[in-house]
């Protein structure tokens, strides 16, 4: 059974370009969480979806960040008009139920740099 | 609102010493308490886990029991190895979410 994948593993943006992320969840896992790992300080949680569905987005900055979870093909998290400080490295995780027991299973990150 | 609190690292160590990492949280109602553990340049793995207060979560040599009354949840080995140098990362769940909430994380180096 195939880990969640995630890609690019690194991706370069010049500021004002538009960064995809992909997110393939592992198996039978239909609930995907995003977070973003800012350079010296710890992970924090942006969004989390089900299948063509947000549950919370409390942590994803209102502006310029979108993500969706469609019924069929990868989770995608889209960051428009990027800037300096979206630098980071931004984890997937997925897991085959929510709540306060689920495990979540994380990929290996994609680390975005804006130049 | 929830939080998660690790002691500042880095912290290291001989081999064969004596690990504890202190992680406490603030919540309300019931959290599921996580260890994670992240390698140099990989995503994090899932270590141990606790769901109820009293629970011991082990793994590979660590422990960590979720402590109600302290608000706690020490991870602790008894005897490290090199290959544990890595970031180890304390998290809860809160009541009814699916979200995790991190600790800052403290980075362990094992010297042999």
């Amino acid at each position: 059974n195939a880990g969640v994948m995630q890609n690019p593993r690194h991706l370069v943006r010049r500021r004002g370009q538009e960064a995809r992320l992909r997110c393939s969840p592992m198996k039978g896992h239909s609930h995907v969480y995003w977070y973003r790992q800012l350079p010296e300080e710890g992970l924090k949680f942006m969004v989390y979806l089900q299948k063509e569905n947000i549950i919370d987005e409390s942590g994803m900055p209102k502006e310029r960040f979108s993500a969706e979870f469609p019924k069929e093909g990868p989770s995608i998290l889209r960051i428009q008009q990027v800037v300096r400080g979206d630098s980071a490295a931004y984890f997937c995780a997925s897991s085959p139920s929510p709540g306060q027991a689920g495990e979540q299973y994380f990929g290996p990150g994609t680390r975005l740099t804006v130049t | 609102g929830d939080s998660v609190t690790q002691m500042e690292g880095p912290v290291t160590l001989s081999e064969e010493a004596f690990l504890t990492i202190n992680c406490t949280y603030t919540a309300t109602g019931y959290p599921s308490l996580f260890w994670y553990v992240q390698y140099p340049g990989e995503g994090l793995q899932l270590l141990l886990k606790a769901t109820k207060a009293d629970d011991k979560g082990s793994n590979k040599g660590f422990e960590a029991t979720y402590r109600k009354e302290t608000t706690s949840f020490h991870l602790e080995k008894g005897s490290v190895q090199v290959s544990d140098s890595a970031v180890y990362l304390c998290a809860l769940s809160p009541s009814n979410t699916g979200k995790l909430i991190f600790g800052q994380g403290t980075t362990l180096q094992v010297k042999p």
